[in-house]
């Protein structure tokens, strides 16, 4: 089954980093460009920015670029997504997802998603 | 970056009845085709309904359906079944991005 796995809710103190991630199974993960979302509580989706695992190109969303860093180990299926210093504006769930359903094609939709990492980031 | 308006925001249906959203771009799409709806209940992450404006995704009811070309998008259900009831997001992705999403219309009964 093709799947795109998600680490666990966290809580943060403003100021702190963290690393999310976002593992795939079920398909050559190199690939396939994987996208990350945000969700503020109770907003809509934004776009944050995708990668390309095979070599890394990455492209961010201008409202994100700076803000966070997007990576991914192709040794270990695995993107993430990066802050160093947290605020609380950081709080939402945070998605990824594939590009899909085609090799190398950048010019698709989301069509799998992982189940959402939650962020909270509260003094 | 291309913004994307949905309307409604909120529109009460009841089972059987049929739905029809709009998404609206800011600028003609280069390519019209880019454009997808993604549906999201709560407590989960979005589920593709549609890509290339029109292709259904796999395993999803023949009840959608979509159109639209240039900067108007349209979404259909033809019959709303109970587990209808959900957010509806449009998305411009491809070409020049980012990848845009519409702030959403809710499906309540």
């Amino acid at each position: 089954e093709v799947q795109l796995v998600q680490s666990g809710a966290v809580v943060k103190k403003p100021g702190e980093s963290l690393q999310i991630s976002c593992e795939g199974f079920g398909y050559t993960f190199n690939f396939y460009w994987i996208g990350w979302v945000r969700q503020m509580p109770g907003k809509g989706l934004e776009w944050m920015g995708i990668i390309y695992p095979a070599d890394s190109d990455t492209i961010y969303s201008p409202s994100f670029q700076g803000q966070v860093t997007i990576s991914a180990d192709k040794s270990n299926r695995t993107a993430y997504l990066q802050w160093n210093s947290l605020k609380a504006s950081d709080t939402a769930m945070y998605y990824c997802a594939r590009i899909g359903p085609y090799y190398f094609d950048r010019d698709n939709a989301f069509d799998i998603w992982g189940q959402g990492t939650m962020v909270t980031v509260s003094s | 970056e291309i913004v994307l308006t949905q309307s409604p925001g909120t529109v009460s249906l009841s089972p059987g009845e049929r739905a029809t959203f709009s998404c609206r771009a800011s600028q003609s799409l280069s390519n019209s085709k880019y454009l997808a709806w993604y549906q999201q209940k709560p407590g989960q992450a979005p589920r593709l309904l549609i890509s290339g404006a029109s292709n259904r995704a796999t395993g999803i009811p023949d009840r959608f359906s979509a159109s639209g070309s240039g900067t108007d998008f349209t979404l259909t259900i033809s019959r709303l079944e109970p587990e209808d009831f959900a957010v509806y997001f449009c998305q411009h992705y491809g070409g020049s991005l980012p990848g845009t999403f519409g702030q959403g219309t809710k499906v309540e009964i």
